[in-house]
């Protein structure tokens, strides 16, 4: 099983439409979680950092359950220019210092 | 940002041949991780550095694969003798230190045939 856990999608969605991502992952031990965005041959960037309390920046919610272990990405309003592959990432360690393992990124497809 | 400068940016070559891959950070950081991306695997960890040391190699596949820092500003990956199975990016990035936001470089694209 893998540390960390997507459904690869693809998930194809109208403009405007509401759609949202789950992860999973394994280790309890893992203290920081993170949300990169890959657009296709381009290197991943960070979408968002996700907080205990669940965080929002714009049309984008991140959401933690440590009881569960997943976290979750909710993108409303979806835009043309969403379509990228949204990868989840857990931090096995501390902050600045701990291991960074990825998801294998679930894809989005948004049409017109 | 941190910047962070991949070379070669793509690299094609023969089964057993050396590969080297080079990682330039350009400003500072503490961490330093090597990634390799497949359509099959994703994103794998390879190794990761803390202060010039490598912390976690585990992800190496095998003996052909090492690993150097010697300093802050300079990081190589080796794969020798390189094998059609090791055709994949490989990614550089830097963790800022504050944030724990990681910058990745371009990328370089391996292919071994």
């Amino acid at each position: 099983r893998k540390e960390v856990e997507q459904d690869p999608g693809p998930f194809n969605v109208p403009e405007g439409a509401t759609v949202a991502f789950n992860c999973t992952y394994s280790n309890s031990a893992s203290q920081s979680f993170f949300w990169y965005r890959q657009d296709c041959r381009k290197e991943p960037k960070l979408l968002m950092s996700v907080y205990s309390s669940g965080n929002e920046d714009g049309r984008f919610t991140a959401q933690l359950n440590r009881a569960s272990q997943y976290i979750s990405l909710l993108i409303r309003d979806s835009k043309l220019s969403d379509s990228a592959t949204y990868l989840c990432v857990v931090n096995r360690g501390s902050s600045n210092t701990g291991k960074l393992i990825f998801g294998q990124g679930t894809t989005l497809q948004v049409k017109p | 940002d941190a910047g962070v400068i991949q070379s070669p940016r793509h690299e094609v070559t023969e089964m057993g041949q050396e590969v080297t891959l080079r990682c330039k950070p350009i400003s500072g950081h503490n961490s330093l991780f090597w990634y390799r991306q497949t359509m099959m695997r994703g994103l794998e960890l390879l190794i990761y550095f803390n202060n010039n040391v490598p912390i976690d190699d585990s992800g190496m596949p095998e003996d052909r694969f090492s690993a150097k820092m010697p300093n802050a500003s300079f990081s190589t990956l080796k794969i020798q003798p390189s094998e059609p199975r090791d055709s994949a990016v490989y990614f550089c990035a830097l963790r800022d230190h504050y944030t724990g936001e990681l910058f990745f470089g371009e990328g370089s694209r391996l292919t071994v045939l």
